[in-house]
């Protein structure tokens, strides 16, 4: 089986723009998750959709939004790009049984804003 | 700040050592898990030990949760080169279905 699937692997933008990422979950998933990891920190928690139901969100400004489709996949959209978006950005999927599921990551889209 | 918090940030280590890291945090939590990542990829998921559990092993790895300390170490034993990468605990809060991650520990493990 697939594991989680993330695209594009790099992106480049510039201050200003909106960007796009996209995730799909392991096969059965029903859940996703959000993060972003700065450069030498751990990931923080952005969103986390179950049904295309937003069921968390993490202390980050509206200009960060997320949706997840039918077929469980995700995608993240970032307006008004600023430097300190620049990041990696990991989805994780979960098998909802309950809270704080075990996750399994993507390999991330490494965002960098100029 | 971070919920959970990781120690040492930097740990280098002989091959065929023991490695252990800790971490704290601040808040109840429904679960614990340990992941590893290697030079700035995905994560991958090592280990998972609930609240109501006091230790767990996985091959080389074992870890402990003490909910009166609100802490956790992982021990790696008879490390290997393979080793090396970040490694994060994230905890799982009660009743908020979000993941808080530390800020790693790297582990070096030297050939």
């Amino acid at each position: 089986d697939a594991g989680v699937t993330q695209s594009p692997t790099h992106l480049i933008k510039t201050r200003g723009q909106h960007v796009t990422l996209r995730c799909s979950p392991i096969s059965g998933h029903k859940s996703v998750s959000w993060y972003q990891q700065v450069l030498g920190q751990g990931p923080q928690f952005i969103f986390q959709y179950y049904e295309k139901e937003e069921r968390g969100r993490g202390n980050f400004p509206d200009r960060f939004s997320a949706r997840q489709f039918p077929n469980y996949s995700s995608e993240l959209n970032v307006n008004a790009l600023l430097l300190g978006d620049s990041a990696l950005y990991l989805c994780a999927s979960s098998s909802p049984s309950g809270i704080g599921d075990e996750q399994f990551f993507g390999p991330g889209t490494r965002l960098t804003v100029l | 700040s971070q919920q959970g918090e990781e120690d040492p940030q930097a740990l280098s280590i002989q091959e065929g050592e023991n490695a252990t890291m800790n971490c704290s945090y601040k808040t109840s939590i429904n679960n614990l898990q340990w992941y590893r990542q290697n030079s700035g990829r995905g994560l991958v998921h090592l280990i998972l030990i609930r609240s109501n559990e006091r230790e767990k092993h996985s091959g080389r790895l074992r870890v402990t949760l003490d909910t009166s300390k609100k802490s956790s170490s992982l021990l790696i034993t008879a490390s290997r080169a393979a080793d090396t990468a970040s490694y994060f605990c994230a905890t799982a809060l009660t009743p908020f279905n979000k993941f808080y991650f530390g800020s790693g520990t790297k582990l070096n493990v030297k050939p």
